[in-house]
């Protein structure tokens, strides 16, 4: 069985500082990686996705990437309340599919 | 860009009435849409696999003959739900692949529905 894990939180962060959310999954054999972010109420969105293991960085946003280790992590910089979601993680599967983590609540404090 | 776009936004329905709930992407074609559904602090739950021109790949446990997909075109994908009940009440969203190239999903804005 596939399996993407987060831990669900919530994480209260300090407004200003670095959030760091991670991901682990199951199969080794994983190609592609994703994070999303969904506000209460709303549809998940496209933050980042990362296929090569390292760092990738847009903006505020860097994802990492260990392909030895299987997780995926997201760093947000100079948190801002606007950044209060929960984060979803998601691990490309077959004919397009994700797999995906259940997600971990943000809590950017001010 | 990658817009995909739900219509409507939001339904209220009487039980036993069927909605249908149309997902297009507006600035690409694709090939492969999904259907989810998402209830209260809960995590997305995958419904279907929809392919452009082919039946729905449904996912365990969902009922292929009350949730009727159809894909009949690269830019619009189809959910009806036949004969709501209030347990159908939930959000439901759609997601499109842009480039058969990745597996990047673009969400709609997702669709309330409301059973009474």
């Amino acid at each position: 069985q596939k399996e993407v894990e987060q831990n669900s939180g919530p994480l209260s962060v300090p407004e200003g500082a670095i959030a760091s959310l991670n991901c682990t999954y199951s199969d080794r054999g994983s190609q592609s990686f994703f994070w999303y972010r969904q506000y209460s109420g709303k549809s998940p969105e496209l933050i980042m996705f990362i296929y090569s293991n390292g760092d990738k960085e847009d903006g505020r946003f860097t994802a990492q990437l260990n392909k030895a280790s299987q997780y995926v992590s997201l760093l947000i910089r100079d948190s801002q309340p606007s950044d209060s979601a929960t984060y979803l993680c998601a691990v490309g599967y077959s004919n397009y599919q994700l797999i995906w983590g259940a997600g971990t609540k943000l809590i950017i404090k001010p | 860009g990658a817009v995909v776009s739900q219509h409507p936004s939001r339904v209220i329905c009487k039980s036993g009435t069927s909605v249908k709930i149309e997902c297009r992407s507006l600035d690409f074609q694709a090939t492969t849409m999904f259907w989810y559904r998402q209830f209260p602090k809960q995590s997305l739950m995958l419904m279907a696999t929809s392919n452009e021109g082919s039946k729905a790949t449904y996912e365990q446990g969902v009922e292929k003959d009350k949730f009727l997909i159809n894909h009949a075109s690269l830019t619009l994908s189809t959910l009806t739900v036949t004969s709501a009940h209030p347990e159908d009440s939930s959000f439901y969203i759609c997601s499109a692949v842009r480039d058969s190239s990745t597996d990047t999903q673009y969400f709609g804005p997702g669709t309330r529905l409301t059973v009474l």
